[in-house]
């Protein structure tokens, strides 16, 4: 069964502009955690943000901030502010259960977002 | 720190060949695992560790072995290679105790014709 849903494979963003990457996610879990990694075209994986299940404030890390709706299960990123090295995919993942549970992630599609100068 | 580093970054192999990617870390994390990511698909987890001398499956453990003798290491093995093995292999590493998830090598890239 799908656990995590990036439903915009590409975006397009005007430099300086805001943009929402959306991210659904399913679990039965209480405890879990979210994550945002960012991949540019070099290929390595960049983490950007982290958001925990009982975390009572959306997170945030400079220009980017987690949109953490609990009870729609979704964890959209939003980048303010875009710039030309935005452009990249990004990948939202979750952790299921309290704990590090062993580095396990699982990993949604992807989305490609292209900056335009 | 040298951080998550692999080996190699590139390689080519025929239907059949086995061989195996290295991955080390030197930031002393318990964890370690791997992933390949395809078009797609996101990242897949293929095998994990959680310390020295204990690892498990992951969603897409078929094809592929792994040993974790060291903290230090966590090889992935290829037994006999198809081509759906084409991939990007990625291996990461974290701490038992960090909830910021993982730490990414910078991936071997393999195909298999």
């Amino acid at each position: 069964a799908q656990k995590i849903t990036q439903t915009q494979p590409g975006m397009f963003v005007q430099e300086k502009e805001a943009v929402t990457l959306d991210c659904t996610y399913d679990t039965s879990d209480q405890s879990y955690g979210l994550f945002w990694y960012k991949q540019p075209s070099s290929g390595e994986m960049i983490f950007l943000i982290y958001q925990g299940s009982y975390d009572e404030q959306n997170a945030t890390e400079g220009r980017y901030s987690l949109n953490f709706q609990k009870a729609r299960k979704s964890a959209n990123l939003v980048i303010s502010a875009s710039q030309l090295g935005d452009s990249a995919m990004y990948f939202c993942a979750m952790r299921e259960g309290g704990g590090n549970q062993g580095g396990k992630l699982i990993f949604g599609q992807g989305t490609e977002l292209s900056v335009k100068p | 720190n040298a951080g998550v580093t692999q080996t190699p970054k590139f390689q080519v192999l025929k239907t059949g060949q086995s061989m195996t990617l290295q991955c080390a870390q030197d930031m002393n994390h318990e964890y370690m695992s791997w992933y390949r990511q395809d078009p797609g698909m996101g990242l897949r987890l293929i095998h994990y560790s959680v310390g020295a001398g204990i690892t498990d499956q992951g969603e897409v453990p078929n094809g592929y072995n792994v040993s974790r003798s060291t903290t230090e290491d966590f090889p992935l093995r290829l037994l006999s290679a198809a081509p759906s093995q084409t991939s990007v292999y990625f291996c990461a590493s974290t701490r038992r105790t960090d909830r910021l998830g993982l730490f990414f090598g910078p991936g071997t890239r393999l195909t298999v014709l």
